[in-house]
């Protein structure tokens, strides 16, 4: 069964941290992997990675990802409160064209001034 | 939003009537989808499609149904609501496999 798993599930931090969220998978044919970033509302697309080791940057925000140890990690420097979100990360599975996503539970960060 | 309106966004049911919600793309996407989002388990997928009249199951199908009559609107249907489908709806749409999906802001269901 596809599996996508997040960690932690919940983290605190002051203003100016840097964070490290984890993303680990077990599927079938991996094609793809997001991360996604929700507040109140909608998801929001942050980043897609597909290649090992290439390194996806926007700002303060960072994801890179280990297809051979099956991991992807967001960092966030210098955090702001505008960054207390949840963060969800999901896998595309290759075997079929779905394109439908596998989520993990989400990492809730809240961001204290 | 990109373009992706769900309605209602709130609804308040009880337990045994049917329920539809709907969502609607302006941006003539393919492939749209349909995820709930409950505590302790990130977003599932209900049903999706890809294409007119073409849909299949997701992970979590059971108790709901699909359809896609016209290429901007993508309706599901809870046929006899259960306290189990309490839950928050999120539409989803791309326009092809490899791209992110964006989502709509959500339906809050309450079946009581």
């Amino acid at each position: 069964e596809d599996k996508v798993v997040q960690s932690p599930l919940s983290l605190v931090v002051h203003e100016g941290d840097t964070v490290t969220l984890n993303c680990s998978y077990e599927v079938t044919n991996f094609r793809s992997l997001l991360w996604y970033k929700q507040e109140k509302k909608a998801p929001t697309f942050l980043f897609m990675l597909t290649s090992s080791g290439i390194e996806k940057k926007s700002g303060r925000l960072s994801s890179i990802l280990d297809k051979k140890e099956l991991f992807s990690i967001l960092n966030i420097t210098a955090t702001q409160t505008g960054d207390s979100a949840v963060y969800l990360c999901a896998v595309v599975p290759g075997s079929g064209n779905t394109g439908k996503l596998i989520f993990g539970q989400g990492t809730t960060l809240q961001v204290k001034p | 939003d990109a373009g992706i309106t769900q309605s209602p966004r709130h609804k308040v049911t009880e337990t045994g009537t049917p329920v539809t919600l709907r969502c609607h793309q302006t941006e003539n996407h393919r492939y749209m989808y349909w995820y709930r989002q409950d505590p302790g388990h990130g977003l599932r997928l209900i049903h999706y499609s890809y294409g007119v009249k073409d849909t299949d199951k997701g992970e979590v199908s059971d108790g709901y149904s699909v359809s896609r009559s016209k290429t901007e609107d993508f309706l599901l249907t809870l046929e006899s609501a259960t306290s189990s489908q309490t839950s928050v709806y999120f539409c989803a749409i791309s326009p092809v496999i490899d791209s992110p999906l964006h989502f709509g802001n959500g339906t809050r269901l309450t079946v009581t």
